[in-house]
């Protein structure tokens, strides 16, 4: 799997747009990138995966460059029960591809 | 059910017992994966089975740790001789399928192990 970089924490406040890059500089052609989202004393949850451009579900949305290097999750107006860890993965679709290799992911911290 | 189920919640235990830990995975799922998180610590993969099969034992830390699964439902993870470095939350997922459109896994809750 591609390694991926991402930032260890992000603080917030409530209603504000949050977005977390995550920089994956050595993505192959046939992979994707997917977010996962954990709460305390919770497994990982999937929020959303794209190839490119730009995708967008009733959670967040997720904005991919033409050169695919980086991706950015956008969480819009979040709340309080949006503090959590925010997991970026790249992998391809396959059955060969089926350990998810979390990172420590980005502690997002929500603030009132 | 509705989701990923994995019980116990919690296990203290003394180093030297062996402990078992158990999921049941979403009603139709063929694919389910063990992983071990500690504090603070991403997701280290441990085991996949595929039906009842275990194709791919590679994360299984040493031979004190074993799993298996029966039915094509139901699995179990067991740790021979715990020592206190097993000590972490492990977390069960389960798939449709290995190969699904999105590779989407469905986590349980996980169970705390912690070896005094």
């Amino acid at each position: 799997l591609a390694k991926t970089t991402q930032p260890i924490s992000m603080d917030s406040y409530e209603g504000q747009e949050v977005n977390i890059t995550c920089s994956h500089n050595n993505i192959a052609t046939n992979d994707y990138i997917t977010w996962y989202q954990q709460f305390p004393s919770q497994g990982p949850r999937f929020i959303i995966q794209g190839y490119k451009t730009k995708v967008t579900n009733e959670v967040a949305s997720l904005f991919i460059p033409a050169d695919r290097k980086s991706s950015t999750l956008s969480l819009p107006r979040v709340s309080l029960s949006d503090t959590a860890v925010y997991y970026c993965l790249v992998g391809s679709r396959s059955s060969n591809d089926y350990k998810l290799s979390f990172g420590a992911g980005t502690t997002v911290t929500v603030r009132a | 059910g509705a989701g990923v189920s994995q019980s116990p919640s919690n296990k203290v235990t003394e180093k030297g017992k062996d402990v078992e830990l158990r999921c049941d995975p979403i009603s139709g799922h063929t694919a389910l994966y063990w992983y071990r998180q500690s504090l603070g610590q991403g997701l280290e993969f441990l085991i996949y089975f595929q039906g009842n099969s275990a194709p791919d034992k590679s994360g299984l830390p040493s031979d004190r740790f074993s799993a298996e699964r029966t039915g094509g439902s139901v699995s179990t993870l067991t740790i021979q001789r715990t020592q206190q470095e097993d000590s972490a939350v492990y977390l069960c997922a389960s798939s449709l399928a290995a190969a699904v459109i999105t590779n989407e896994q469905f986590f349980g809750p996980g169970t705390r192990l912690t070896v005094l």
